[in-house]
C-alpha cells in the first residue's frame, strides 16, 4: 500500500510570498499525482493532475512538480484566498484505488 | 454546469444501513468512471470506493469492504452507495467525485452521515 506523506502539516505565509507544498510517497508512482485545495465547508477543487497539468480555470500562480516518489506543490504569489488545507492524491491503475496525503493547512497572515 | 448532487445521509444507529445516491448532470455520465470519498468532522480526505464507466470494475477500500456496495445506473444518470453494518467511524461527509486523469475534478456538495446511538 501507498502512503503520501505530506509536509509540512501547517505554514503561515504572507500575501505575495511563496509557498512550497511537499508530497512524498512511500513507493515510485511516476507522475500519478493530484493536488486539491480545500476551504472550509466546500469540497476539495482539484488543481493539478498527472503531477504538473493545471485543471482548467486554475490560475497560474499554481504549478506542481515532481516525479517517481517527489513531489512539489507551489504557490508562486500568495493571495489571501488562497488559505486552505492543500491535499495530494495518487491513483493506482490496478487495482483502481486511491490515497489522499493528510493534507497542508496554509494559512495567510 | 457539470454539478453531482449527492443525497441520502442522515442519523443512523451503528449496525443499520443506509443507501446514498449521487445524480449527475451536466455532463455525460456514461462516459466517466465515479468515486465515493468521505471526510470524517475535522479529519482528511478517505477513498471510499470506485466503480469503472460500464460498473463491471469495482473497488474497495478495506475499511469498507464487504459492507459497502456501490453502484450505477447510466441510463438514469445516477451513482449509489449501500451502507450496511455501520459503525461509528463511517460517520462523516460522502462525497461523490467524477474521475479525470489521475484526479477528480467534479465534486458535490456531499451528504451527511452520522452513525450513533
Amino acid at each position: 500500500e501507498i502512503v503520501l506523506t505530506q509536509s509540512p502539516v501547517s505554514l503561515s505565509l504572507s500575501p505575495g510570498e511563496r509557498a512550497t507544498l511537499s508530497c512524498r510517497a512511500s513507493q515510485f508512482i511516476s507522475t500519478y499525482l493530484a493536488w486539491y485545495q480545500q476551504k472550509p465547508g466546500q469540497p476539495p477543487r482539484l488543481l493539478i493532475y498527472d503531477a504538473a497539468n493545471r485543471a482548467t480555470g486554475i490560475p497560474a500562480r499554481f504549478s506542481g512538480s515532481g516525479s517517481g516518489t517527489d513531489f512539489i506543490l507551489t504557490i508562486s504569489s500568495l493571495e489571501p484566498e488562497d488559505s486552505a488545507v492543500y491535499y495530494c492524491q495518487h491513483r493506482t491503475n490496478w487495482p483502481p484505488s486511491y490515497t489522499f496525503g493528510q493534507g497542508t493547512k496554509l494559512e495567510i497572515k | 454546469e457539470v454539478q453531482p448532487v449527492e443525497s441520502g445521509g442522515v442519523l443512523v444507529q451503528p449496525g443499520g444501513s443506509l443507501r446514498l445516491s449521487c445524480g449527475a448532470s451536466g455532463f455525460t455520465f456514461s462516459s466517466y468512471e465515479m468515486n465515493w470519498v468521505r471526510q470524517a468532522p475535522g479529519k482528511g480526505l478517505e477513498w471510499v470506493s470506485y466503480i469503472s464507466i460500464s460498473g463491471s470494475t469495482i473497488y474497495y477500500a478495506d475499511s469498507v469492504k464487504g459492507r459497502f456496495t456501490i453502484s450505477r445506473d447510466n441510463a438514469k444518470n445516477s451513482l449509489s452507495l449501500q451502507m450496511n453494518s455501520l459503525r461509528a467511524e463511517d460517520t462523516g461527509l460522502y462525497y461523490c467525485a467524477r474521475v479525470d486523469y489521475s484526479g477528480m475534478k467534479f465534486w458535490g456538495q456531499g451528504t451527511l452521515v452520522t452513525v450513533s446511538s
